[in-house]
């Protein structure tokens, strides 16, 4: 069975930083690209960064670039986001989903964890 | 970036209804779109890629449509288990960008 299992979540104070991770299971992991994606209490669903299956091409949200960072490490099977300088509008639930069909972002995400709630307190 | 407008915001409806749900972007995405479904408290699930592939597994009373910058999402005789909350993503460019959701509710 293909599964992602998300980890990492808590509260955090207002400046800090937190690492998600998403442990992959019952697919060959390096072939697809990865995604986090976010939402706030409440709110809509935002895309927050992608990597590619072999980690060499990485992209982020504008309102997370240069504060988070998103990683790979194939022989764990487990993606990661690297979050520092966390902000009170970083509080969401966070997701990581799997590339439907390619090693590169490409045409949607057919498996999604169960999300860990990130909570930034002022 | 590419902004996604979806409408209604919500929808009443019954049981047996025929529920149509537009996604429209402010340029041209060709093809790239893909339609989820969310509940309560759990995961989006994917329904539709590419506009208009139906997602394995996911029943046929769902189907997709458009291309460029207007989209729909239909749902043919709706069911109990299909009252939830819809939304459709680009992915033709980066930074992908979702719809703010559709909320289809039981009338």
């Amino acid at each position: 069975e293909v599964q992602l299992l998300e980890s990492g979540g808590g509260l955090v104070q207002y400046g800090g930083s937190l690492r998600l991770s998403c442990a992959a299971s019952g697919f060959t992991f390096s072939s697809f690209a990865m995604s986090w994606v976010r939402q706030a209490p409440g709110k809509g669903l935002e895309w927050v960064s992608s990597i590619s299956g072999g980690g060499g091409s990485t992209y982020y949200a504008d309102s997370v670039k240069g504060r988070f960072t998103i990683s790979r490490d194939n022989s764990k099977n487990t993606v990661y986001v690297q979050m520092n300088s966390l902000r009170a509008e970083d509080t969401a639930v966070y997701y990581c989903a799997k590339e439907r069909g390619s090693p590169e972002p490409f045409d949607g995400m057919d498996v999604w964890g169960q999300g860990t709630t990130v909570t930034v307190s002022s | 970036d590419i902004q996604m407008t979806q409408s209604p915001s919500s929808v009443s409806a019954s049981v047996g209804d025929r529920v149509t749900i537009t996604c429209r972007a402010n340029q041209g995405i060709s093809s790239w779109l893909a339609w989820y479904q969310q509940k309560p408290g759990k995961a989006p699930k994917l329904l539709i890629y590419a506009a208009s592939s139906l997602q394995s597994g996911v029943p046929s009373r769902f189907s997709g449509g458009g291309s460029g910058t207007d989209f729909t999402l239909t749902i043919t005789s709706l069911q109990p288990e299909d009252f939830a909350t819809y939304y459709c993503q680009q992915a033709n460019s980066f930074p992908w960008t979702f719809g703010q959701g559709t909320k289809v509710e039981i009338k």
